[in-house]
């Protein structure tokens, strides 16, 4: 079945301390986004990337880094830098493309990342 | 800068009810508008996605309207089941289109369907 796997579900960060979430698709799409979800907010978007080797700032890409390095990869990278770490933060996959081709965003089931 | 609301945040109704969830935008000038759905902890689903030279989607029991030039849409729901509760979320496009694919989403409007 085709589909975004992230990884892991639930993620625990400490002061100071960086850590990486995983997102893998195997659909074969070209674009890939990362979004934060507060409680009761809509989704914000972090970074985006439409190409391998290639990606763009969102709205708050402030304190969190990415990396494209394979099309079917894009893990994100939260930092010490983000002060306010703790959200749900979804990956999304889509094709490119006008007119049939379309394609709404795919979405992974998410990880929740918390402070300890 | 583009906006979008939904009304109402939450909505609690018996099975079998029809309903309309709303959505608008402050800019219409928008590509495409999608309605997702939510299921707690879980990541969302496109229900249906509607062209901006369109004026409404159906699938199911679920059917989208959409009235550009006012900035709005509506998600009607048919026969609601208690399988539908969820959050709902819209999210537009920009209208330039072309190489720009971000989506501006709405906070979404909590369903509860009692049985």
């Amino acid at each position: 079945d085709g589909g975004i796997t992230q990884s892991p579900k639930y993620l625990f960060r400490k002061e100071g301390q960086n850590v990486t979430l995983s997102c893998e698709q195997n659909l074969n799409h070209d674009a890939m986004y990362w979004y934060r979800q507060d409680p009761g907010q809509g989704l914000r978007l972090i970074y985006y990337s439409q190409i391998v080797n290639d990606f763009q700032k969102g709205d708050i890409a402030e304190g969190y880094s990415v990396s494209r390095e394979k099309k079917e990869s894009f893990p994100l990278t939260v930092t010490s830098a983000q002060k306010n770490p703790t959200a749900f933060y979804l990956c999304a996959s889509s094709i490119l493309g006008q007119g049939p081709h379309n394609q709404p965003q795919h979405f992974g089931d998410g990880t929740r990342l918390s402070i300890l | 800068k583009q906006e979008v609301t939904q009304i109402p945040a939450a909505l609690s109704v018996p099975e079998g009810e029809n309903l309309v969830l709303n959505c608008s935008f402050t800019d219409s000038a928008i590509y495409n508008l999608q309605w997702f759905r939510q299921d707690p902890g879980k990541g969302l689903t496109s229900l249906l996605l509607i062209q901006s030279s369109q004026r409404e989607q159906t699938s199911g029991r679920l059917n989208a309207s959409l009235d550009k030039s006012s900035g709005r849409s509506t998600l009607y729901i048919a026969a609601s089941q208690p399988g539908d509760s969820a959050t709902y979320l819209c999210a537009v496009r920009p209208g330039s289109g072309g190489s720009n694919y971000k989506l501006t989403f709405g906070k979404g409007t909590l369903l509860t369907v009692n049985p």
